[in-house]
């Protein structure tokens, strides 16, 4: 069935680190791909999307690119900063399934000044 | 920015007890959906709803779930008999629909309820 994979956390990076977070996803149409982040105490909130191959989605220095030959939509940023601490979650969903979402695992990122 | 509202921020309720958990989509969105996040766990599907009827549910969303657009605006979820297990938070979200392949739809998630079955 239609799923989403992405790195086991905790991620504990220094601030203004390199930030990737891997995920990768199997599905039988051709989804549009999320990632959302969700702060301490919060809900979740549309980090960025990609809704076909080869788009870049890119939002608050975040960028992930939707890459159809490797399944794939990793989550990067150049320099992470503290306030970047939260858990992330990659996600897609199929128009033809009531575009409901599934969701990765989520990937919980702490940031050190 | 229209946002998804979500009530009650927090309910504890007894075991067997009935819970109506409440969420006002964003106004002119027509699909609505429900998803649940037991603590330190992945966000699951539980229902999604459009024209007054359910399109899609999971196998979470058994006969002790149901859901209502009980007017223009609510849209709830009710659980009728409430299982330990039953403790999580739940999301409700919305979306418009485009039509059309690769359509750019966004679903906006709200803050969530935390339901606490004791």
């Amino acid at each position: 069935g239609d799923s989403v994979t992405q790195m086991e956390g905790p991620v504990t990076l220094s601030e203004e680190a390199f930030l990737t977070i891997n995920c990768t996803y199997t599905a039988t149409g051709y989804p549009s791909l999320f990632w959302y982040v969700q702060y301490p105490g919060e809900g979740l909130q549309l980090l960025l999307k990609a809704t076909k191959a080869d788009d870049k989605g890119s939002n608050k220095g975040f960028e992930a690119t939707y890459r159809k030959e490797t399944t794939s939509f990793h989550l990067e940023k150049g320099s992470v900063q503290v306030s970047d601490s939260a858990v992330y979650f990659c996600a897609l969903s199929l128009y033809s399934s009531a575009s409901k979402i599934i969701f990765g695992s989520g990937t919980r990122l702490s940031i050190r000044p | 920015e229209p946002e998804v509202t979500q009530t009650p921020s927090h309910q504890v309720t007894q075991m067997g007890q009935e819970v109506i958990l409440r969420c006002v989509p964003i106004s002119n969105h027509l699909y609505f959906y429900w998803y649940r996040q037991i603590l330190g766990q992945k966000v699951e599907f539980l229902v999604s709803f459009y024209n007054n009827e359910i399109s899609e549910k999971s196998e979470i969303f058994d006969d002790q779930f149901s859901v209502e657009r009980p007017d223009g605006s609510n849209f709830t979820l009710k659980i009728r008999s409430t299982k330990l297990e039953d403790s999580a938070m739940y999301f409700c979200a919305s979306i418009t629909r485009d039509r059309g392949i690769g359509s750019q739809e966004t679903q906006y998630f709200g803050p969530g309820t935390r339901l606490l079955v004791l």
